[in-house]
């Protein structure tokens, strides 16, 4: 069984700092997935990860996907408030549909002014 | 271009009961998902459908049902409604099923809440 575990759970931060969220999982996959979700609202794509050594950067989010050790990391750069939210990762087993994720616990990020 | 539509946004049901929620795909996305997010478990997958077919689906019994018409909107169905039913259900599409590159579009939800 896919088990997908981030931390940390909570973060808060201040505003200007920089801070990592990790993203591990149990089963071979080649396909990750960041999510973002602002409180009562749905889930907005941010990185689709798709082969070992992948980075991509978005303004000040940048993820990255190491298959290897199972592991993705999703590094917020000089925080601003507006970044404030529930991140997720989501993973795709190996050979498995696209559309069928398994989704990390979520990382709520509060960004203090 | 219009984003997943889901309707209702909101849901209050007795225990018992039954509740049919619709999700339209975003125009030409022909594969249909759902998933369940809840406080204690988070967002697990529910089913996909895919030119009407059912493709895969999670760990749930067999009260959750769903369907896919012709035009790609699907529609999912809880039956005999459980307290722990209470939950945000999410319709994601895309563009194909299998093996893919393009992220999930997610709808906005429908929060249902059983009594």
């Amino acid at each position: 069984e896919l088990k997908v575990e981030q931390n940390p759970l909570f973060l808060s931060m201040q505003e200007g700092k920089n801070y990592t969220i990790y993203c591990n999982y149990s089963t071979t996959s080649d396909r990750l997935y960041w999510y973002r979700q602002d409180p009562g609202k749905s889930l907005e794509s941010l990185f689709v990860l798709l082969s070992n050594g992948a980075v991509k950067q978005e303004g000040r989010l940048m993820a990255s996907l190491d298959t290897k050790a199972r592991l993705s990391t999703l590094h917020i750069t000089a925080a601003v408030h507006d970044l404030s939210a529930t991140y997720f990762c989501a993973v795709v087993r190996a050979g498995g549909t696209a559309s069928k994720l398994t989704f990390g616990t979520g990382t709520r990020l509060q960004v203090t002014l | 271009k219009a984003g997943v539509t889901q309707t209702p946004r909101y849901l209050i049901k007795t225990r018992g009961q039954q509740v049919t929620l619709s999700c339209s795909p975003i125009s030409g996305h022909r594969s249909v998902s759902w998933y369940q997010q809840t406080p204690g478990q988070g967002l697990q997958f529910l089913f996909e459908y895919f030119s009407e077919t059912q493709r895969n689906k999670g760990n749930f019994p067999g009260r959750f049902s769903g369907r896919q018409f012709s035009n790609s909107r699907s529609e999912m169905n809880v039956s005999t409604l459980e307290l722990g039913d209470s939950a945000l259900y999410l319709c994601a599409s895309s563009l194909v099923t299998g093996v893919g590159n393009s992220p999930l579009h997610f709808g906005n939800g429908t929060r249902l809440t059983v009594t």
